[in-house]
């Protein structure tokens, strides 16, 4: 079975600053996606970022990146300039690329509360 | 506006009293999932469902059923709920058509049931 790792149950950033939320997964599959969710007081669950398997080149969006490390199992995300709004709890999910019964599940890790100071 | 509902938003009962939380999708997705979310364990699946009438079980079935008779709707039902079910429920759909938009679950508002 797939499973999903954060270790980092908290972080904190400095407003305008760098922070990188850690994830790492287990798996047997080489083809399938992840994600990170963002999780803001109000509960809803917001796509930040997601990632193909088959694809080398980390994704960005905006001021949100990744690190792919695919032989290493490792997917942290890179909040660059960080604002008051980006605080939240982040969720890192993982997706099999199987087809059928794959598409309608994600494994999610723990999740990290991260805090932004002004 | 594409989106997912669930309601109630937040529910409070009582030990053994049947409910029901509902779910409806606009997006005519054929994927729909219920999640709970717990602290320190994130969100596990409940059940999913690829299409009207069929749906299984997840990871964390028990004390739990579903029903899929309509494509849009995918309500979770506790027919005898228990403390232990106190939790953050999610509603999500998906699909596998659409291009880069197959890949991504969207999610209902939650549900926070308190079970007494």
């Amino acid at each position: 079975a797939q499973t999903v790792t954060q270790s980092q149950p908290e972080m904190s950033v400095q407003e305008a600053e760098t922070v990188t939320l850690s994830c790492t997964y287990d798996t047997s599959e080489s083809d399938y996606y992840l994600f990170w969710y963002k999780q803001p007081p109000s509960r809803q669950m917001i796509l930040v970022i997601r990632q193909e398997a088959y694809k080398q080149q980390n994704a960005t969006e905006n001021r949100f990146s990744v690190n792919f490390q695919k032989a290493a199992k490792s997917f942290s995300l890179k909040i660059s300039d960080s604002q008051l709004g980006d605080a939240a709890m982040y969720f890192c999910a993982y997706r099999r690329n199987a087809g059928g019964t794959s598409y309608g599940k994600l494994t999610f890790g723990q999740g990290t509360i991260l805090t932004v100071h002004p | 506006e594409a989106q997912v509902t669930q309601n109630p938003r937040y529910l409070i009962t009582v030990t053994g009293k049947k409910l029901t939380v509902t779910c409806s999708q606009n997006m005519n997705h054929e994927y729909m999932s219920w999640y709970r979310q717990d602290p320190g364990l994130g969100l596990r699946q409940i059940y999913y469902s690829m299409n009207v009438e069929v749906t299984d079980k997840g990871d964390v079935p028990e004390g739990y059923k579903v029903s899929r008779k309509e494509k849009r709707n995918f309500p979770l039902i506790l027919e005898s709920p228990s403390p232990n079910q106190t939790s953050l429920y999610f509603c999500a759909s998906s699909s596998s058509s659409g291009g880069a938009a197959k890949n991504i679950q969207y999610f209902g508002a939650g549900t926070r049931l308190s079970v007494l």
